[in-house]
């Protein structure tokens, strides 16, 4: 299994850019998370979802936009880049939400908006 | 909502135990992971703690007191290979999602 695979590794967009960063897991997993992480921060959640059609906001969705077509795939879409939206992205699967379930990253996306 | 508080950072010694602090002001409360995080990489599972008391993995151990919204992390015989940021996690009341704490940089030196 190669687990959470995300691309690009790293990207430099120009404000009011687009990109699509995507992320796949071959896990089977029905859980599935968008995070950022900026220097000496925490991971911060952008979006979940908890199975293919279902997607939810977390804590910072404002820029960002998701999809959740099948199980293995969950991009991540942002429209208009801005330079607050420089960070480290990780994407992330687990199998359940049941006590214990830990969640599995991918390698993350260095996103720089210049 | 959740408060999460780590210290920032940490050193110790090769050899040497060290323990990383984690207390936590939930709405609700359904469970406790440890991450490590070394640099430029992904965050990979430590132990997790749902019950009052330790759980010990190899040289990792881990601690949750619920009455007390806190938990630490023991690392023994450390390794300069343990010099890596430690995130503290919450799960929440509905389960789905976790909500990290800032993380604390451990710096092993020989």
């Amino acid at each position: 299994n190669a687990g959470v695979t995300q691309t690009p590794k790293f990207r430099i967009l120009k404000i009011g850019q687009s990109m699509t960063l995507q992320c796949t897991q071959d896990m089977n997993h029905n859980y599935m998370y968008w995070y950022r992480q900026d220097p000496g921060m925490g991971l911060k959640l952008i979006y979940y979802s908890v199975g293919a059609g279902i997607t939810d906001k977390g804590e910072v969705p404002n820029g960002y936009n998701v999809s959740r077509s099948t199980t293995e795939d969950f991009p991540l879409r942002l429209e208009l880049a801005a330079p607050s939206q420089t960070s480290v992205y990780f994407c992330a699967s687990s199998r359940t939400r049941l006590a214990g379930d830990e969640q599995f990253f991918g390698p993350g996306t260095r996103l720089t908006v210049l | 909502g959740q408060n999460i508080d780590q210290p920032t950072e940490m050193t110790a010694t090769e050899g040497a135990i060290v323990q990383i602090n984690c207390t936590y002001q939930t709405s609700g409360f359904n469970g406790l992971f440890w991450y490590q995080q070394h640099a430029g990489e992904a965050p990979t599972f430590l132990s997790y703690n749902v019950l009052d008391g330790l759980e010990e993995k190899g040289r990792f151990s881990s601690f949750l007191s619920r009455s007390k919204g806190y938990s630490y992390l023991l690392l023994k015989e450390l390794q300069m290979k343990d010099s890596a940021s430690y995130l503290c996690a919450v799960r929440d009341r509905g389960y789905s999602t976790l909500t990290f704490g800032k993380g604390t940089m451990l710096l092993v030196s020989p």
